[in-house]
């Protein structure tokens, strides 16, 4: 079974602080882990993802994000926040070999202030 | 990027009748795609794996008679809400998976579709 959990409802911080949206997971295997960004009234839109290789993905809009194995976590980060960069973040991961269907965590608002 | 468009982006009906939304992979084919509802400030709900030339595989609870998934081509496939009652109003979102999917296979989605019946 495969699980994910993003543990923040909602994050703030102020426009050109570090921002950090925590996600971890449960997989039985190897993960395949995926960020999305979601603007309101809109679809998802990806960002990043990690399938092997090195721990730091670097993705769309400066955001990057790091796998870590022993703590089962894939936070996503961004070291200058933007007031657009407000939206909703959805983690994500499926089971390398397994269902090609992924678990999406239940999403995190970032609001970043101006 | 893989492009997945979706018609309408938002439709308001009356209760009783029934509401068609297309998705289509605008630059890839998809022999797969996934419909997913999602409800104000929620995470996406999967509702459905619409396979190209073969029945969709509804989750748990999703009523196929309600939610009729026809996925005619390698390009399109589409959400039929029959009967449409105002629980149904919601955010619909599909998304495609493109084929060949190399190693991740991460999904691709399209705009969503808002859905108010009244």
């Amino acid at each position: 079974a495969q699980s994910v959990a993003q543990p923040e409802d909602q994050v703030n911080v102020a426009e050109g602080n570090p921002l950090t949206v925590k996600c971890t997971y449960s997989v039985s295997g190897n993960p395949y882990l995926f960020w999305y960004v979601q603007y309101p009234n809109r679809g998802l839109q990806f960002l990043l993802k990690y399938i092997t290789g090195d721990n730091l993905v670097k993705g769309s809009y400066g955001f990057e994000a790091e796998f870590n194995k022993s703590q089962t976590s894939f936070h996503l980060k961004k070291p200058s926040a933007l007031v657009s960069d407000s939206a909703l973040y959805f983690c994500a991961v499926r089971e390398s070999g397994g269902s090609y269907i992924p678990t999406f965590g239940r999403g995190t608002s970032l609001i970043v202030h101006p | 990027g893989a492009v997945v468009s979706q018609h309408p982006s938002w439709v308001i009906c009356k209760s009783g009748t029934s509401v068609k939304i297309e998705c289509r992979s605008l630059d890839f084919q998809a022999t797969t795609m996934f419909w997913y509802r999602q409800f104000p400030k929620q995470s996406l709900m999967l509702m459905a794996t619409s396979n190209e030339g073969s029945k969709a595989t509804y989750e748990q609870g999703v009523e196929k008679d309600k939610f009729l998934i026809n996925h005619a081509s390698l390009t399109l496939s589409t959400l039929t809400v029959t009967s449409a009652h105002p629980e149904d109003s919601s955010f619909y979102i599909c998304s495609a998976r493109e084929e060949p999917s190399g190693v991740s296979g991460e999904q691709f989605f399209g705009p969503g579709t808002r859905l108010t019946v009244l």
